[in-house]
């Protein structure tokens, strides 16, 4: 049972670059999250989906997009990198309720030069 | 705004004290809290939730409306406990998650 499954799970970018990460979960939950951890900050949202075909920001969305491609599938893209997108970066899901627990991947962790 | 916060970066003590790690919360609602933990080298996971009423690996923790708290406890700290954990607010009109800035705990022998 692989619950969420992010890839890559380490990349290097030079500023400019782009770069999308990809997150899938097999649980057929209809939320999907995508959050930031950086040290002393916790995790901060940067989009989210609460069901299959909307999106929505979160805390800290400039510099980033997302795609919910299907139910499964939720996407985050970097169009231009900049070193203060150095992070570790986590997919979570969940049923859609407030009160049902996030699942998380295991985690991109991202630097950019 | 909504907005978690946990006060101590880092939390030292001996195997065998209590363990208390405080979550404090503003939120113009009724809230759901949780509280996550991330081991060394795993996932971030759920360790426990206010609407359950649960204790998990003998920990537990209390919602406090007066005083917007959801401190987590444990009598008795295990070498194993040693841990980030993440006090966590869903948002019921929306459906997202804010996590407050986490603390470590570490577990002495």
């Amino acid at each position: 049972n692989a619950g969420v499954t992010q890839t890559p799970k380490f990349q290097v970018l030079k500023t400019g670059q782009s770069m999308t990460l990809q997150c899938a979960q097999d649980m057929n939950h209809n939320s999907m999250y995508w959050y930031r951890q950086d040290p002393g900050m916790g995790l901060r949202l940067i989009y989210y989906s609460a069901s299959e075909g909307t999106t929505d920001k979160g805390e800290v969305p400039n510099g980033y997009n997302v795609s919910r491609l299907n139910k499964r599938e939720f996407s985050l893209r970097l169009e231009s990198a900049a070193p203060s997108q150095t992070s570790v970066y986590f997919c979570a899901s969940s049923e859609g309720r407030a009160v049902e627990k996030l699942f998380f991947g295991s985690g991109t962790q991202l630097s950019v030069l | 705004a909504q907005r978690v916060t946990q006060p101590e970066k880092l939390l030292s003590v001996f195997k065998g004290a209590p363990v208390e790690l405080k979550c404090n919360y503003s939120y113009s609602g009724s809230p759901e809290l949780f509280w996550y933990v991330q081991y060394s080298r795993q996932r971030l996971q759920l360790l426990l939730r206010h609407i359950s009423r649960e204790s998990i690996k003998g920990f537990t923790a209390d919602l406090n409306k007066g005083e917007t708290s959801f401190h987590l406890k444990k009598p008795f700290a295990q070498e194993e406990d040693s841990a980030m954990y993440y006090c966590a607010l869903s948002d019921n009109n929306f459906n997202k998650f804010y996590f407050g800035s986490g603390t470590k705990l570490n577990v002495k022998p």
